[in-house]
């Protein structure tokens, strides 16, 4: 069965430093992966994702994600952090059902918080 | 505004109660889902509803009874709540493929009293 690691459940970094949040998977087939984002009292929005091609994925926001086959990972990065990246982050990998229907298992998800 | 609306944003019932969720999609999405978002555990699928009808059920209690009268609505129907339900419950919608993503509603923040 499919299912995602996120082996950080919180990262604290200061403002303008660099930070990765870590994602493992484990798939014996193709996957689809994705990274979503919770801000506080909110739902979770799609933040990026890999379905195929490049396995550099960016958003619009500075945030990138590199799928890794041969270590089953979808790091995201950002290069420098604000303080409203302060936001909960979960990885999520696409997998079909008993039923045939297509549904998102998502990891526990990394608090971010950016401090002055 | 995301797209997928959910009504109410919070609710306080009795565990004798009888309450509904209610989440509306106008992205022309074909599948919709519950999800449950408790403090300190992974976000838990409930419910799968492909062109309006149910293909997963994750062992989710009877206490909890989905409707889903077309590919724009999708319902919780809550009833005899336990105070360990309490959680925020959020809706999301996608095309059959998942492969677009799926865009969540803001949720429900449920506490069962």
């Amino acid at each position: 069965a499919q299912s995602v690691t996120q082996l950080d459940s919180q990262v604290p970094v200061f403002e303008e430093a660099p930070v990765e949040l870590r994602c493992n998977y484990s798939s014996s087939v193709s996957v689809y992966l994705f990274w979503y984002v919770q801000y506080p009292n909110q739902g979770l929005q799609l933040l990026l994702k890999y379905l195929s091609g490049s396995t550099l994925v960016e958003s619009i926001n500075g945030f990138e994600a590199e799928f890794n086959k041969s270590q089953t990972s979808f790091h995201l990065r950002k290069p420098s952090v604000h303080i409203s990246d302060t936001a909960e982050y979960f990885c999520a990998v696409s997998v079909i059902t008993q039923g045939g229907s297509e549904k998102l298992v998502f990891g526990k998800g990394t608090k971010l918080t950016v401090n002055p | 505004e995301t797209g997928v609306t959910q009504t109410p944003r919070h609710l306080v019932m009795g565990m004798t109660n009888k309450k509904s969720l209610k989440c509306e999609q106008h992205l022309g999405h074909n599948a919709m889902y519950w999800y449950k978002q408790s403090a300190k555990k992974p976000l838990e699928l409930m419910f799968v509803y492909n062109f309006k009808e149910q293909t997963e059920n994750n062992s989710v209690p009877s206490r909890f009874s989905p409707e889903c009268p077309n590919s724009s609505h999708l319902f919780l129907h809550l009833h005899t709540l336990q105070p360990e339900d309490s959680a925020l419950y959020l809706c999301a919608s996608s095309q059959w493929s998942g492969a677009s993503g799926y865009t969540f509603g803001s949720g429900t923040r449920l506490t069962v009293v």
